[in-house]
Order: structure tokens, then C-alpha cells, then sequence
């Protein structure tokens, strides 16, 4: 079956910062991976995602997230951050069995982002 | 125009109480899911969908019902709440690989 870890639950880092948010995945085959973000009391909003090709995906609000198939890593990364990328922020593999197909989220992480 | 929508938006409800939980999605998608998050933020997938036929049923209590009266809607029906089934409920369809939220659903059970 497969698995997802995000290692840092919670991070804070200064508005104009980098940031690189970790996640790591179990899974037998290449997977589909995605990242998710939501925003307290919203819904689930999608970042970007990776299904094949060029490992580095660019996605929505300046995100970019790389495939690194060695490590079982599939990283988010932001250049800049700004104050109102203060959120949840979950990573998730699925893959796709006939009309199946269902994600694993992983447990996510908390970004503070301090002025 | 929202793509997946939830109605309602926040229910709180006593515990032994039935309650049900809309989704709608105008983006022709043919499969629908039903995930809950807990109070840890954790995401699990309930049931899903597919053109109104059930192809996932994770170990869920049967007090949990979904219903699909056509592929544009996936419903919730929760029997006798306990206070274990406070959490978000989270609807979502999906098209190839990729799955799209709604704004979930805030239960909480008294």
C-alpha cells in the first residue's frame, strides 16, 4: 500500500523567504503526485501535480515542486513567500486502476509566515 | 460558477441525530469521492463513485450511506451520530488523474 510523509508538521519562515516543504512516498511504481493547499476553513485547493516527463512541475501562486525518483521525494518549493501563503499544505500520491483511483493524503504541514 | 459544491456549509447536530451532507459538481466528471478529515487535519478517503455506481468502500461504519442520484451529485447520509463523526467532510471529482474539492463541510456532534 501506498504511503505519504510530510516530516515537518509545522514551519515558519519570515515573509520574502524561501521555502521548501518536504514530502516523501512509498509506493511500488511511479506514482501520481500532488500538493494541495488549504487555507483555514477552506477547501482543498491544487497546487500542481506530476504524472510523467519533466520532474520539475511548475504549479499556481509561483509553486514548483520536483520528482526525484532516488529519493522517493517529491518537494514543494517556493522562491519568495508572501504573507498569504500562510496555510495547510498536503502532499498525496494516487494512482489510477481502471475507473479506482483514490489518494493518500499525507499528514501535512503547517506554514506560519511571520512579517 | 463552482466547480464542486457542498451543501451545507457548517452542521452541528446532537449526537443519535440523522443528518445529510450534498455535493454537486458541474464539471461532467464521471467519478465523485466522499473524504473526512479529522481533527488532526488527517485525509481519508471514504467511498467513491463512478457514474453512479460504488467502486471504493473503505472500512467506514454502515451508519455512513452515501447515495449517487445521478453523476453531477454524490450524498452523504450519516445515521446516529456520535461524537467520533465530528470532523470536515471533504466531496471531490475527479477527471483522468486529478481530483478537484469542494469547501467541505463542518460537522461537529454535540
Amino acid at each position: 500500500a501506498q504511503s505519504v510523509t510530510q516530516p515537518d508538521i509545522h514551519i515558519t519562515v519570515s515573509e520574502g523567504a524561501s521555502l521548501e516543504l518536504r514530502c516523501n512516498y512509498s509506493y511500488g511504481a511511479t506514482p501520481y503526485l500532488f500538493w494541495y493547499v488549504q487555507s483555514p476553513g477552506q477547501g482543498l485547493q491544487l497546487l500542481l501535480k506530476y504524472f510523467s516527463g519533466d520532474t520539475l512541475v511548475q504549479g499556481i501562486k509561483g509553486f514548483e515542486a520536483e520528482f526525484k525518483r532516488s529519493q522517493s521525494s517529491f518537494n514543494l518549493r517556493k522562491p519568495s513567500v508572501h504573507w498569504s501563503d500562510a496555510a495547510e499544505y498536503f502532499c498525496a500520491v494516487g494512482f489510477l486502476t481502471g475507473t479506482a483511483s483514490k489518494l493518500t493524503f499525507g499528514t501535512g504541514t503547517r506554514l506560519q509566515v511571520t512579517l | 460558477d463552482t466547480a464542486v459544491s457542498q451543501t451545507p456549509k457548517y452542521l452541528v447536530t446532537q449526537m443519535g441525530n440523522d443528518k445529510s451532507i450534498k455535493c454537486e459538481q458541474n464539471l461532467g466528471h464521471d467519478t465523485m469521492y466522499w473524504y473526512k478529515q479529522d481533527s488532526k487535519k488527517f485525509l481519508k478517503i471514504m467511498f467513491s463513485y463512478n457514474n453512479k455506481e460504488l467502486i471504493i468502500n473503505e472500512t467506514v461504519p454502515n451508519r455512513f450511506s452515501p447515495k449517487s442520484p445521478d453523476k453531477a451529485h454524490l450524498n452523504l447520509h450519516i445515521n446516529s451520530l456520535e461524537l467520533g463523526d465530528s470532523a470536515v467532510y471533504f466531496c471531490a471529482s475527479r477527471t483522468r488523474e486529478t481530483q478537484y474539492f469542494g469547501p467541505g463541510t463542518r460537522l461537529l456532534v454535540l
